[in-house]
């Protein structure tokens, strides 16, 4: 079975500085890899996901994340944090086949101070 | 417009007692999906449904009885709650439920058990 460890749990940052948030899985086959956010009083939303090709994939809000298969990774980055990134953050992965199956990583709530 | 409603929002009971929680997508999606999250944020999927048919189904006590009367509504039906039953619950939905999907959330709704 497939697990996900996302290992800050949370994280403080000022404005402008940079982001990175760890991510990493647990799978004998082929994945797909997402990021969820879950803004305060908000719904969960996708940020970005992976499923082939190009393993530095852009998502909404300039976030990107790039998947390194050798490392079982999927870390999510941003450049330069805004107060408004202040979320908590899921990563998940579904195996690449058949119907969607997401097991979510415990989240990394993000605090950005202005 | 809401795309994934959940209701109500909050509820709570008694021990030993029923209930049910209701979801509605208007997205004209085939697939559902409830999912438990913990106390400590932790996400697992319980159940979910393309076009009306269970097809997953992971280890939940039988006292949860989920129900799709059609592709826009799936309930979740809880019988003699227990204390650990206290979580919130989400429903969300996805296009055809393939591993490719974006899965759209509701809002949650949180369950306290007395």
């Amino acid at each position: 079975a497939q697990s996900v460890s996302q290992h800050n749990h949370h994280v403080i940052l000022s404005e402008a500085a940079s982001l990175e948030l760890g991510c990493n899985y647990s799978y004998g086959g082929t994945v797909n890899l997402f990021w969820y956010v879950q803004y305060p009083g908000q719904h969960l939303q996708l940020l970005l996901k992976y499923f082939s090709g190009d393993p530095l994939v852009k998502g909404i809000k300039g976030f990107e994340a790039e998947f390194i298969k050798s490392k079982f990774s999927f870390n999510l980055r941003k450049p330069s944090v805004q107060w408004s990134d202040t979320a908590e953050y899921f990563c998940a992965v579904t195996p690449n086949t058949g119907f969607q199956k997401l097991v979510f990583g415990t989240g990394t709530r993000l605090l950005v101070s202005p | 417009d809401t795309a994934v409603s959940q209701t109500p929002k909050y509820l709570v009971t008694q021990m030993g007692n029923d209930k049910s929680i209701k979801c509605e997508q208007n997205l004209g999606h085939d697939t559902m999906y409830w999912y438990k999250q913990d106390s400590k944020k932790f996400l697992k999927i319980m159940f979910s449904y393309n076009n009306k048919e269970l097809i997953i189904n992971e280890t939940v006590p039988n006292r949860f009885s989920p129900k799709s009367p059609d592709k826009a509504h799936l309930n979740l039906h809880i019988n003699s709650l227990e204390l650990g039953d206290s979580a919130v619950y989400f429903c969300a939905s996805s296009q055809s439920g393939t591993y490719t999907d974006t899965q759209y959330f509701g809002p949650g709704t949180r369950l306290t058990v007395l």
